[in-house]
């Protein structure tokens, strides 16, 4: 079946710091890949997506590149900004069976210092 | 900006009382979800919904669950008899339209259920 694993949080940051949150996903078609992000308060919003091998997808100075070979979708950003504290999610929406539903991880909570 | 809405934000219940999550879906939304995530776990799949029917769902979605939307606004997610192991934050979302290439859906903020 399909399954998208995160790395634990929570990821602890200075402002300005270096972000890589990981993800790896099993799926049995081509899925696409997405990142969402939830903000303290507010639902699940979509951040940024790739629907094929070597897509970067971007958004607000985060990006994430669809790996097929190694099946990862790992979540950067040069320069984080306290802001930028939420819980970011990984998700996959895989066609196989004719489903679309997407499948997310557990999430992973970015705290941002200033 | 068109949100999705839910209430309560957060309930508690005794065990084996029924429950009504309600949601405000967008409303040109045409799919209704809802999730759930226990604390610490992954956010489950757990209906879609599509035309007044359910177009999905997941085992988890079992005859304790149903969903329906009684007034062409509202969605609901109702518990028969709350267990224990159904304390969760339950989510849910809309989207315009179900494909390959849109996978986005906008959540609401949730719901805390905790049943004691």
């Amino acid at each position: 079946g399909n399954s998208v694993t995160q790395m634990e949080g929570p990821v602890t940051l200075s402002e300005e710091a270096f972000l890589t949150i990981n993800c790896t996903y099993t799926a049995t078609g081509y899925p696409s890949l997405f990142w969402y992000v939830q903000y303290p308060g507010e639902g699940l919003q979509l951040l940024l997506k790739a629907t094929k091998a070597d897509d970067k997808g971007s958004n607000k100075g985060f990006e994430a590149t669809y790996r097929k070979e190694t099946t990862s979708f790992h979540l950067e950003k040069g320069s984080v900004q306290v802001s930028d504290s939420a819980v970011y999610f990984c998700a996959l929406s895989d066609t196989t069976g004719g489903s679309y539903i997407p499948t997310f991880g557990r999430g992973t909570s970015l705290i941002v210092h200033p | 900006e068109p949100e999705v809405t839910q209430t309560p934000s957060h309930q508690v219940t005794q065990m084996g009382q029924e429950v009504i999550l309600r949601c405000v879906p967008i409303s040109n939304h045409l799919y209704f979800y809802w999730y759930r995530q226990i604390l610490g776990q992954k956010v489950e799949f757990l209906v879609s919904f599509y035309n007044n029917e359910i177009s999905e769902k997941s085992e988890i979605f079992d005859d304790q669950f149903s969903v329906e939307r009684p007034d062409g606004s509202n969605f609901t997610l109702k518990i028969r008899s709350t267990k224990l192991e159904d304390s969760a934050m339950y989510f849910c979302a809309s989207s315009e339209a179900l494909g390959r290439n849109t996978g986005e859906l906008f959540f609401g903020e949730g719901s805390r259920l905790t049943v004691l």
